[in-house]
């Protein structure tokens, strides 16, 4: 079992709805990430957090808006997504936000807009 | 422009051969290599991760070797097994003093191991 938990596993959802995604990681980790991922291809950056600060965001439209309420939560907030959103979103932690660190993954949640 | 280029895009071969894997990068100013394993459906997890001065590590029946003078690295994997059917990512860290954001990701090599 991965140690980066995410919830829900699938999510559908119409273009104007609002849901929310959640990370959780106990792992002491201080950075996390949040990655989109389409079928077939490698997973694309979207946010990073270090230290419960937003560092990098990765030019993200609007619809997507990550939150960080502690240092082993991370949670991307939908909403009015279109159908390009639909995607693998996976979750990432590592120790800090240092360079060499290995990034721990969740498995994801599978959303698809309707 | 930074660049991570994996061949093949993907492999068949039969349980318990051998198979190598390539990945070569352009990549400026170079951090480190890693390799990741992704299973259909899940989130990709690490086997490797080398620094320059690295030449090869190992990873139980998974070996990357680095050569930072061609920019090359390959991942052999010994003795295949079933359950080593995934797709394997190719990722280079850029060095830019201390932010994680800098990933290249590779397309990945999906290989596939029949009995």
């Amino acid at each position: 079992d991965t140690e980066v938990t995410q919830t829900p596993k699938h999510l559908v959802m119409g273009m104007t709805n609002k849901k929310s995604l959640k990370c959780e990681q106990h792992m002491g980790h201080r950075a996390m990430y949040w990655y989109k991922q389409k079928a077939k291809k490698p997973p694309e950056l979207m946010f990073v957090y270090s230290y419960e600060k937003l560092s990098i965001n990765e030019s993200v439209p609007s619809r997507f808006s990550p939150e960080c309420p502690n240092s082993s939560l991370l949670n991307l907030h939908l909403h009015a997504l279109q159908p390009e959103d639909s995607a693998l979103y996976l979750c990432a932690s590592s120790q800090d936000g240092g360079w060499g660190r290995p990034q721990h993954f969740g498995d994801g949640t599978r959303l698809s807009i309707l | 422009k930074n660049q991570v280029e994996q061949s093949p895009q993907s492999l068949i071969i039969l349980e318990g051969k051998n198979c190598t894997l390539q990945c070569n990068y352009t990549v400026s100013p170079f951090s480190n290599l890693r390799w990741y394993k992704q299973d259909t459906g899940r989130g990709p997890v690490s086997l490797t991760i080398m620094t320059f001065s690295e030449n090869t590590k190992s990873n139980g029946r998974y070996t990357a070797t680095l050569d930072a003078d061609t920019k090359q690295s390959s991942l052999h994997i010994t003795a295949s097994q079933l359950s080593d059917s995934a797709s394997y990512i190719c990722v280079v860290s850029l060095n830019y003093g201390g932010s994680q954001g800098n990933l290249i990701f590779g397309k990945g090599t999906k290989l596939s191991v029949k009995p």
